[in-house]
């Protein structure tokens, strides 16, 4: 049982590119969430989707588009990466709200 | 809005208590805990609801103000797999998980 699959787990990206990161689940959760997180700062929601066919913005959205393509899967985009992009990615489901999160292993992104 | 955290860091030897506080500005639905070792992802130790009900970890326990929209962890007879950095999620009627800033805790033997 695999749990929360991100991938890439490291890139480097230079200033201006583009990227998708992928997060995939296998409990059958409605909700997914993708957090940043930075040194000092904890872990800070960027979109989540309460359930499949929805989405929202959490607290820093700017330069960030998501998609929920179905059930199992939340993509996180980035369309002009930016060095303060530079961050480790979190991405978590859980089964309903006020379920506990199950995190991915993260995706460590650099924007140069 | 975050929550937020105190204290931001706390070292304890072995056997030692602590409580690591949470507290919002707004009126919560529930409180989640979790802790993160160095370079892995958080894990789920524990989540308050309002009205009472807990969910959680056998060896830690926690509680939750409602009125005064806090909570608190309470790490008994600390261990050295204990250390790691804690991070409490609060939400609010939505799906929408905020979590603070973290405090890290060190067990020295």
């Amino acid at each position: 049982n695999a749990g929360v699959t991100q991938t890439p787990k490291f890139q480097v990206l230079k200033t201006g590119q583009s990227m998708t990161l992928q997060c995939a689940q296998d409990m059958n959760h409605n909700s997914m969430y993708w957090y940043r997180q930075d040194p000092g700062m904890g872990l800070r929601l960027i979109y989540y989707s309460a359930s499949e066919g929805t989405t929202d913005k959490g607290e820093v959205p700017n330069g960030y588009n998501v998609s929920r393509l179905n059930k199992r899967e939340f993509s996180l985009r980035l369309e002009s990466a930016a060095p303060s992009q530079t961050s480790v990615y979190f991405c978590a489901s859980s089964e309903f709200q006020n379920s506990p999160l199950h995190f991915g292993n993260g995706t460590r992104l650099t924007v140069t | 809005q975050q929550p937020v955290q105190s204290p931001q860091a706390v070292i304890l030897r072995e056997g030692e208590d602590a409580v690591i506080n949470c507290s919002s500005s707004k009126a919560l639905y529930s409180v989640h805990w979790y802790r993160q070792k160095h370079g892995e992802a958080p894990v789920f130790l524990m989540i308050l609801l309002k009205g009472g009900e807990q969910k959680g970890h056998e060896k830690i326990s926690a509680s939750f103000n409602e009125k005064k929209q806090q909570s608190s962890l309470y790490l008994t007879a600390s261990q050295l797999s204990y250390s790691g950095t804690y991070f409490c999620g609060t939400e609010e009627d939505n799906n929408d998980m905020r979590f603070g800033a973290g405090t890290r805790l060190t067990v020295k033997p």
